[in-house]
């Protein structure tokens, strides 16, 4: 069983459009991530939310709301989408409010391509 | 914000060869990661310690709180062991953590 899954694995769409991500993890963790990772590679928090309610809400544009219906599940919608969003999008999750009391558990990325 | 530094960026080795990724950072913390990121673009958890050292099969974490300082060694390195590590510390106020730049791992059989 795939402990955090999201899904699409890829996504390519054009500038303007509206589009979602959506994480689901079966570990019972309390605590859920989006991570954006940029043509750098490097990994940078967007938001993070606990038990359902929203822990970490980065300087990322208001075009992107996190919605988690449960805790098990946090989603990522996207609106009006630019170029520079184009990126890979990593769900994870962990059993403790904060990422560094516990071990991160990772999905497998969403590559998003914005043209 | 707490800075981290890893070194070397890339690094290429025959297979076989003794491999060793360090990780700088510049704030006193609880706990540091490693993380192994796929060619595919998984990334997988590898550690998570405050001190001392850790082993798993062939991997092995070192940590110096007072220096501030990680390393990730690889024995025997296999060219399946090819991908991009990444340590991450926690941010010295708040929940975030902050991601180093990675280090590209090559193995060449």
């Amino acid at each position: 069983d795939t402990a955090v899954s999201q899904t699409p694995k890829y996504l390519v769409t054009q500038m303007g459009n509206d589009k979602s991500i959506k994480c689901e993890q079966n570990l019972g963790h309390d605590t859920m991530y989006w991570y954006k990772q940029d043509s750098k590679k490097f990994l940078k928090i967007m938001f993070s939310y606990n038990n359902k309610e929203l822990i970490i809400n980065e300087t990322v544009p208001n075009r992107f709301s996190p919605k988690s219906p449960d805790k098990a599940h946090l989603n990522l919608h996207i609106n009006s989408l630019e170029l520079g969003d184009s990126a890979v999008y990593f769900c994870a999750s962990s059993q403790a409010l904060t990422g560094y009391n516990s071990p991160l558990h990772f999905g497998n990325g969403t590559r998003l391509t914005v043209t | 914000k707490n800075e981290v530094e890893q070194s070397p960026q890339n690094l290429t080795a025959q297979e076989g060869e003794f491999i060793t990724i360090n990780c700088s950072y510049s704030v006193g913390i609880s706990a540091l990661h490693w993380l192994q990121q796929h060619p595919g673009g998984g990334i997988v958890s590898l550690f998570m310690l405050s001190s001392g050292k850790k082993k798993h099969g062939r991997l092995i974490a070192t940590i110096n709180i007072q220096e501030k300082h990680s390393s990730l060694h690889i024995t025997a390195s296999h060219p399946r062991d090819s991908a991009v590590y990444i340590c991450a510390v926690p941010q010295a106020a708040g929940n975030k953590l902050t991601f180093g730049g990675g280090t590209r791992v090559l193995v060449k059989p």
